[in-house]
């Protein structure tokens, strides 16, 4: 079966660019998780969807990070005014439901470059 | 606010050989969830173990196997018989009781010898 999927892989932009990052959750998954990890670093949690509404989006830094999930399956991440310390792996994962008892399946990331 | 820290940033080990990676945590919480997540080259995180607090018994899969000591908050993983192809980084990490979210610890690159 299918895992999560991201796209694009890479992502190389300007300062001061808009970009938008993808998430294919697994099919049935409710649950979708937004992390980003700078070099060298941990994963930093940034949202937590359950449906279609985001639950916990206490780790977005600041109001230039923005994301949806309209029909409760793909999940858009959205990085307006883009700086240099934007650049790092975004990293999304799903689970069945949200909670501890189910698993985070993580994908492959999108490295997003600021130039 | 929980922190988890992983204090070897790199370690190595011959093949067939045991190896073991620290982590230690910090949490108010009296139950949570702790696991191991390995990182290879193609950046995918893996669920390598995972940990209930509760649980007195050490978790084990397979060559994997964990210390757990809730008392001086310290989780660490044992590999048994090491491969080639557990070559990556490897996060320690937490999630409390109540959250969805993971606090990753930052990571300790392992490095299989042949």
């Amino acid at each position: 079966g299918a895992g999560v999927s991201q796209t694009p892989s890479n992502k190389v932009t300007e300062k001061g660019k808009y970009v938008e990052l993808r998430c294919d959750p697994i099919s049935g998954h409710t649950a979708l998780y937004w992390y980003r990890q700078s070099l060298g670093q941990g994963p930093e949690f940034l949202i937590y969807f359950q449906g279609t509404g985001a639950a916990d989006d206490s780790g977005l830094p600041n109001d230039r990070f923005f994301a949806v999930r309209p029909e409760g399956s793909v999940s858009t991440l959205k990085i307006q005014r883009t700086e240099r310390g934007d650049s790092a792996v975004y990293l999304c994962a799903s689970s069945l439901a949200g909670g501890v008892f189910n698993e985070q399946f993580f994908g492959p990331g999108t490295r997003l470059t600021v130039l | 606010a929980q922190t988890v820290t992983q204090s070897q940033p790199e370690m190595s080990v011959q093949e067939a050989e045991t190896v073991t990676l620290s982590c230690t945590y910090d949490t108010s919480e009296s139950n949570y969830y702790l696991f191991w997540y390995k990182q290879p080259p193609s950046r995918q995180m893996i669920l390598v173990i995972r940990q209930e607090a509760y649980k007195q018994q050490n978790a084990t899969e397979n060559r994997f196997s964990v210390n757990f000591q809730k008392a001086a908050k310290s989780f660490s993983l044992k590999i048994s018989d090491s491969q080639l192809g557990d070559t990556a980084m490897y996060f320690c990490a937490f999630m409390g009781n109540a959250g969805n979210m993971l606090t990753f610890g930052g990571g300790t690159r392992l490095m299989v010898k042949p």
